[in-house]
């Protein structure tokens, strides 16, 4: 597809349980960022891929968040031991150069801890 | 650490109307802003982006406006449609390390009525 894609576009884990959530960025884009919307919280920067530099791992909440980018390409973003407050939608976007370019975003993961 | 605010939080108007959608930031020092249209369940479609260089942009019935100096954005929308209904953002992007970290405004939820 043409776009930035998103899997799974809902999940409904249990508290404790560990989640995946899977990001593949528009082919060729060589950045990539993960954002998470909460509600009342708003758009807020999770972590940023750039090539094959260190991801910039500033926005995660706590040491249950991690994320991987292989290859170059796809992204997951692992969050153990989930928590209700992890509760929100998780996007994903991509772009295609360093530089003054806009966002691509995905459709979102909207993830549910009961 | 960069505040984005966005003025009025709901906005209904009759279709056919001209609108404006307000957005303030704190920190001047920006690389570019961008403003997002999300339809509810969807992910983010960039609108317009505005370099820190320039005035403004323009796509169709839309036009961005940007005065750095006072930290501010507005987005025009002219002769609206039911089709225009959706939530706004706009977001700022401050260059650090080469990556364009975005930080969100709260949305402006737009809707237009027949």
């Amino acid at each position: 597809g043409a776009g930035v894609s998103q899997s799974p576009s809902n999940k409904v884990t249990e508290k404790g349980k560990d989640v995946e959530l899977r990001c593949d960025p528009i082919s060729g884009h060589t950045a990539l960022y993960w954002y998470r919307q909460s509600l009342g919280q708003g758009l807020e920067f999770l972590i940023y891929f750039q090539g094959n530099s260190a991801p910039d791992k500033s926005g995660l909440p706590s040491d249950r968040f991690s994320a991987e980018r292989t290859g170059g390409s796809v992204s997951t973003l692992t969050i153990q031991r989930t928590q209700q407050e992890d509760s929100a939608v998780y996007l994903c976007a991509s772009y295609p150069q360093r530089g003054n370019t806009e966002a691509f975003f995905g459709q979102g993961t909207r993830l549910t801890v009961v | 650490k960069q505040e984005v605010t966005q003025i009025p939080a709901a906005l209904s108007v009759p279709e056919g109307e001209n609108l404006v959608l307000n957005c303030s930031f704190t920190d001047s020092a920006i690389y570019n802003l961008q403003w997002f249209r999300q339809d509810p369940g969807k992910g983010l479609t960039s609108l317009l982006l505005i370099q820190s260089s320039q005035r403004e942009q323009t796509s169709g019935r839309l036009n961005a406006s940007l005065d750095k100096s006072s930290g501010r954005s507005t987005l025009y929308i002219a002769a609206s449609q039911p089709g225009d209904s959706a939530t706004y953002l706009c977001a700022v992007a401050r260059l650090t390390g080469g990556g364009n970290k975005l930080t969100f405004g709260t949305g402006t939820q737009l809707k237009v009525e027949l």
